[in-house]
């Protein structure tokens, strides 16, 4: 089975700052991995997938993601964040899981709050 | 875009009555939907997947009879909360991957805030 591991519930952070958000995920089988951002009472908004290739991710809104297979990591970065980035991120994954729905499985989520 | 339009955004209910929400794909065709529920601050927890024309296959520990789900076509999938109580309360968000026409992903409603009183 797969799973995902958002090892900070809460990353408190500076505006024009730097800041990493840690995603590690568990699959015995190739695996797609997903960053979503949620703002207070909205869906899920697509940052940014990986599917194959490049294993450097370039997303929307500046974020970028590095998928390492080695260390099952697909953490989320951004050289400099805003106010407005202040929101819930969630790293999620999914793959063939016997199933054939390729259900798509959640982290637990890393609060990002950035403040001025 | 892929757009999924999920309505109603909010309702408030009485206990012991049903509630629908309603989930469209509006410009692509959805082979399996997914319905989640989400706590206050917590992640998405996954009810159901449903593929159109079959039953839906829920997650271990989700009542079937409580939450209906059906998927009449490949734009539309409803999810029926029945007989209501206030531990329903919940946000509800739903998602669909569409058919392989080169794109893989997932897209998400915007979510319905249920209320149950």
């Amino acid at each position: 089975a797969q799973s995902v591991t958002q090892l900070d519930s809460q990353v408190p952070v500076f505006e024009e700052a730097p800041v990493e958000l840690r995603c590690n995920y568990s699959s015995s089988v190739s695996v797609y991995l997903f960053w979503y951002v949620q703002y207070p009472n909205q869906g899920l908004q697509l940052l940014l997938k990986y599917l194959s290739g490049s294993t450097l991710v370039k997303g929307i809104n500046g974020f970028e993601a590095e998928f390492n297979k080695s260390q099952t990591s697909f953490h989320l970065r951004k050289p400099s964040v805003h106010i407005s980035d202040t929101a819930e991120y969630f790293c999620a994954v999914s793959g063939p899981d016997g199933t054939g729905f390729q259900k798509l499985v959640f982290g637990t989520g890393t609060r990002l709050l950035v403040s001025p | 875009g892929a757009v999924v339009s999920q309505h109603p955004s909010w309702v408030i209910c009485k206990s012991g009555t049903s509630v629908k929400i309603e989930c469209r794909s509006l410009d692509f065709q959805a082979t399996t939907m997914f319905w989640y529920r989400q706590f206050p601050k917590q992640s998405l927890m996954l009810m159901a997947t449903s593929n159109e024309g079959s039953k839906a296959t829920y997650e271990q520990g989700v009542e079937k009879d409580k939450f209906l789900i059906n998927h009449a076509s490949l734009t539309l999938s409803t999810l029926t909360v029945t007989s209501a109580h206030p531990e329903d309360s919940s946000f509800y968000i739903c998602s669909a991957r569409a058919l392989l026409t080169g794109e893989y992903g997932y897209t998400f409603g915007s979510g319905t805030r249920l209320t149950v009183v």
